[in-house]
């Protein structure tokens, strides 16, 4: 499972609530990534980080927010949530030095009611 | 803008056949390419990954990567009710970006 936990696994919530899902890694990885995803799209970055406070936007970004204060947490807020960010959010790391494979977390379902 | 496009089937071959799970890609820039099996319920978990043109085989598994056609397939010879699955195709987006692009996947079902 390449040492990547997220929590919770299950959460269920209302719209206007803010929700942070937090994934942790244990091997130090550079990078690390949060996708969401829903039937008939796929997988879909959100956000990425490629270093503690240094993160990027993903393709569908809008509603989310993220941080990195450490190597080993990858936290994703949504302010407030929406009945549309009802999905399945995975954490991924990339893997070392030279490899641009990526490994990804056991995931969250989240469901925005 | 769809720059990876996979059959969403489902695809259902007879145990002990060959299955064959085809992407293409609209990037001509593409170095690297991946390709994952998802179990319902489960995270994606990676087969797959080859950067070459030409096949790359690993056990019942062969990927095969042509650039020139933008295509990058995944056999999966002698195939078995376990391998009942979606796969996912990625490729690594052009231009130094460290970022993955995702088919919406194929469900394959191997009947017993």
């Amino acid at each position: 499972d390449a040492g990547i936990t997220q929590s919770p696994r299950h959460k269920v919530t209302e719209t206007g609530t803010p929700v942070t899902l937090r994934c942790h890694q244990t091997e130090n990885h550079r990078y690390m990534y949060w996708y969401r995803q829903d039937p008939g799209h796929g997988l879909r970055l959100i956000h990425y980080s490629y270093g503690v406070k240094d993160t990027d936007k993903g393709e569908v970004s809008d509603g989310y927010s993220v941080s990195r204060s450490k190597t080993e947490d990858f936290l994703l807020t949504l302010e407030s949530a929406t009945s549309s960010q009802t999905s399945v959010y995975f954490c991924a790391i990339r893997a070392g030095q030279g490899s641009d494979t990526q490994y990804f977390g056991p995931g969250t379902r989240l469901t925005v009611l | 803008q769809k720059e990876v496009e996979q059959n969403s089937g489902p695809l259902s071959v007879p145990e002990g056949a060959i299955a064959s799970l085809n992407c293409t890609y609209s990037d001509r820039g593409s170095q690297s390419f991946f390709w994952y099996r998802q179990y319902s319920g489960k995270s994606p978990e990676l087969i797959m990954f080859i950067y070459s043109n030409g096949d790359k085989e690993d056990g019942r598994f062969t990927a095969q990567l042509n650039k020139a056609s933008q295509y990058v397939s995944l056999l999966i010879r002698d195939s078995q009710p376990s391998d009942s699955a979606t796969y996912l195709c990625a490729l690594r987006v052009q231009g130094g970006s460290e970022k993955l692009v995702f088919g919406k996947g194929t469900k394959l079902t191997v009947n017993p």
